[in-house]
């Protein structure tokens, strides 16, 4: 079985300062690994993914993830953050490899509420 | 704008009711995915379709059922609705079966059960 740990409900930071979001996942097999960013009243926007190809993932927007294998850890930064930035973002898993039975559907972490100070 | 089309975009009724979502997915996509979003239960996955048929499914209630349409489009059925029903419902679509293939939101469905 496969799931996400989202240790942050809330993240404040100031305009201009780095972001960090941090995500850690169990799963039995090789996973892929997402990370999706909603504006209020929006649907979903993929922001990186990770599919076991380069470790370090860049995205849109200048987001980007580091897949640590050893430390179960999948982290979201950005080296400044926008006003624009300010949304829910969800760490996700898909664990295609898994034993069937909602193999291909996405397991979502409990999202981070991204808050940016002027 | 993603390609996902879903509608309504808001739906209000009734205990006991039965509604339906509709979704189309994008162009030439053969996967369609529907999750419920809730204050209580966070985004849960409830059930895929690959090209018509039914291929994974999550936490879907027996209430609830789903089917994908010749055309691709598919759409969500919910009957005997409860006040816990009330959710935001998104659709997702990826060009394949999944795994770790990108899956393309919808806008979403705010279904309100009073």
């Amino acid at each position: 079985a496969q799931s996400v740990t989202q240790l942050d409900s809330h993240v404040s930071v100031s305009e201009g300062t780095p972001v960090l979001l941090r995500c850690n996942y169990s799963s039995s097999y090789s996973p892929s690994l997402f990370w999706y960013v909603q504006h209020p009243n929006k649907g979903l926007q993929l922001l990186l993914k990770y599919t076991s190809a380069a470790t370090l993932v860049k995205g849109i927007n200048g987001f980007e993830a580091e897949f640590k294998k050893s430390e179960t850890s999948f982290h979201l930064t950005k080296p400044s953050a926008h006003m624009s930035d300010a949304a829910e973002y969800f760490c996700v898993v898909s664990d295609y490899g898994g034993s069937g039975g909602g193999a291909d559907g996405l397991t979502f972490g409990k999202g981070t509420h991204l808050i940016i100070q002027p | 704008d993603s390609g996902v089309t879903q509608t309504p975009k808001h739906l209000i009724t009734a205990t006991g009711q039965r509604v339906t979502l509709r979704c189309s997915p994008r162009s030439g996509d053969l996967s369609v995915y529907w999750y419920q979003q809730s204050l209580d239960q966070g985004l849960q996955f409830l059930i895929q379709y690959y090209n018509g048929e039914e291929r994974a499914k999550g936490n879907i209630l027996e209430r609830f059922s789903a089917q994908q349409f010749p055309d691709l489009h598919s759409e969500l059925n919910l009957s005997s609705l409860e006040l816990g029903d009330s959710a935001l419902y998104f659709c997702a679509s990826s060009p394949q079966a999944g795994g770790p293939e990108t899956q393309y939101f919808g806008p979403g469905t705010r279904l309100l059960v009073l």
